[in-house]
């Protein structure tokens, strides 16, 4: 079935990096991506990796894939308080994307 | 360029009632996306539209739920009757196309069931 899994919640001090983990399960999954979601708000497209590549940094976002252990993650350099959220994984099964449960970052002075 | 409209942001019903929600995609966008999001939880689809087909309905509880996209722009999503577990954030997305499309979404209706 399908599972992706995240750690619920991660707390870090502004200006420290912060390493959101994502465990999926689709070995064919051709793109992995991440979202972010304020409070209130709809998801924001933050970025996402094509299945053949292993890293992919834009500004102070960089996402690492290993497929081998189907691990997904997202670093964010710097941290800011503007960067507290929910952050989603989701991976493409068939034509649908499929979330994981969020995790909650919290980012405090 | 406009992002996904969505509207009303949000509702409270009694259970047994019905509600309506409209979404707009980007325009130019042929696929359009409802999902259900339950609190604590990601979003889950519930329909996926290519223009104005249905492409997965698979996991739209159709005893209750149904959704139209006529001329193959908007949408609404419609409930009737309102169960108290609908209480949930309704998300609309679009994409240009199938198969990986970057899926962009709307600010989401926030549904209360009492």
């Amino acid at each position: 079935g399908e599972d992706v899994e995240q750690s619920l919640f991660l707390s870090v001090r502004e200006g420290d990096s912060s390493v959101i983990n994502c465990t999926y399960t689709d070995s064919s999954s051709t793109y992995l991506y991440w979202y972010k979601q304020e409070p209130g708000a709809g998801l924001q497209l933050l970025t996402y990796i094509f299945s053949n590549m292993d890293m992919k940094q834009d500004q102070r976002l960089t996402v690492l894939l290993n497929k081998k252990d189907k691990h997904l993650s997202l670093r964010i350099a710097d941290t800011q308080t503007g960067d507290s959220a929910i952050y989603f994984c989701a991976e493409v099964d068939t034509d649908k994307l499929i979330f994981g449960t969020g995790t909650r970052l919290q980012v405090f002075p | 360029e406009a992002g996904v409209a969505q509207s009303p942001r949000y509702k409270i019903i009694e259970k047994r009632q019905s509600v309506a929600f409209w979404c707009n995609p980007i325009s130019g966008h042929a696929t359009l996306y409802w999902y259900q999001q339950i609190l604590g939880q990601g979003p889950k689809l519930l329909i996926q539209f290519q223009n104005n087909g249905v492409v997965d309905d698979s996991q739209l509880p159709k005893d209750r739920f149904s959704a139209e996209r006529l001329k193959g722009v908007d949408s609404t999503l419609k409930i009737q009757p309102a169960k108290l577990e609908d209480s949930a954030v309704y998300l609309c997305a679009s994409s240009l196309g199938l198969a990986a499309e970057t899926q962009y979404f709307g600010p989401g209706t926030r549904l209360l069931v009492l």
